[in-house]
């Protein structure tokens, strides 16, 4: 059975900084991995999808990485601004997306 | 449409009604899945549709939570007999086709609370 984590599950950084969300999977047959971003009281926009093939996609200031035999994925959020502040979501899909408890990120002036 | 769409947004019932939630998917995306999301938690897997049929049930967490999909385009997610501890937001994601490795597309939502 697929289990998802994320470290932190929180994180507080003033504007500016460069940010790494971890996440980690059990189960390494993946068909992808998936980045969201939830702000409060809203659906989930998706960042970033990584094929299992994969090791990297960017989009922005954000780059997911994914390395699927130790079973990790890695978002890196460059020059981070107010505006990043949301929960971090990753999903990797065995069959179907299973979620982690995600990241809350806040970035201060 | 252009997105998935999901009615109402929000929803509160007595304890002990029946209420139904609807999804409205991408136009041609063949895979509809519903999902469950409790606060300060992760979006947990209830249901997904390949086409009409459901393919698999597994995350529902009991027999008073039923889905369909007659079409294969409209889903609605059917809750009998509500208890406060269905109390989440219901999400809704479609995918081009289960089959192939493409992204899920969800919705914002539908926050029920039973009261």
């Amino acid at each position: 059975k697929q289990e998802v984590t994320q470290i932190p599950a929180a994180l507080s950084v003033p504007e500016g900084e460069n940010l790494v969300l971890n996440c980690s999977f059990t189960d390494s047959a993946i068909y992808n991995l998936q980045w969201f971003r939830q702000d409060p009281g809203k659906g989930l926009t998706s960042l970033l999808l990584i094929q299992s093939s994969q090791r990297e996609q960017t989009s922005g200031r954000l780059n997911a990485s994914l390395d699927k035999s130790s079973g990790r994925s890695t978002l890196y959020i460059a020059a981070s601004q107010p505006g990043d502040s949301a929960t971090y979501l990753c999903a990797a899909n065995t069959d179907k997306l299973i979620f982690g408890t995600g990241t809350r990120l806040q970035v201060f002036p | 449409g252009a997105g998935v769409s999901q009615t109402p947004s929000n929803k509160v019932t007595e304890k002990g009604k029946y209420v139904e939630l609807r999804c409205d998917p991408i136009s041609g995306h063949t895979a509809l899945y519903w999902y469950r999301q409790s606060l300060g938690q992760g979006p947990e897997f209830l249901i997904y549709f390949q086409g009409t049929g459901a393919a698999d049930d597994s995350g529902l967490p009991n027999d008073r939570f039923f889905a369909v999909r007659p079409e294969g385009s409209v889903s609605t997610l059917k809750i009998q007999r509500t208890e406060r501890g269905d109390s989440a937001v219901y999400l809704c994601a479609s995918s081009l086709s289960h089959r192939l490795p493409y992204g899920y597309t969800f919705g914002s939502g539908t926050r029920l609370t039973v009261v």
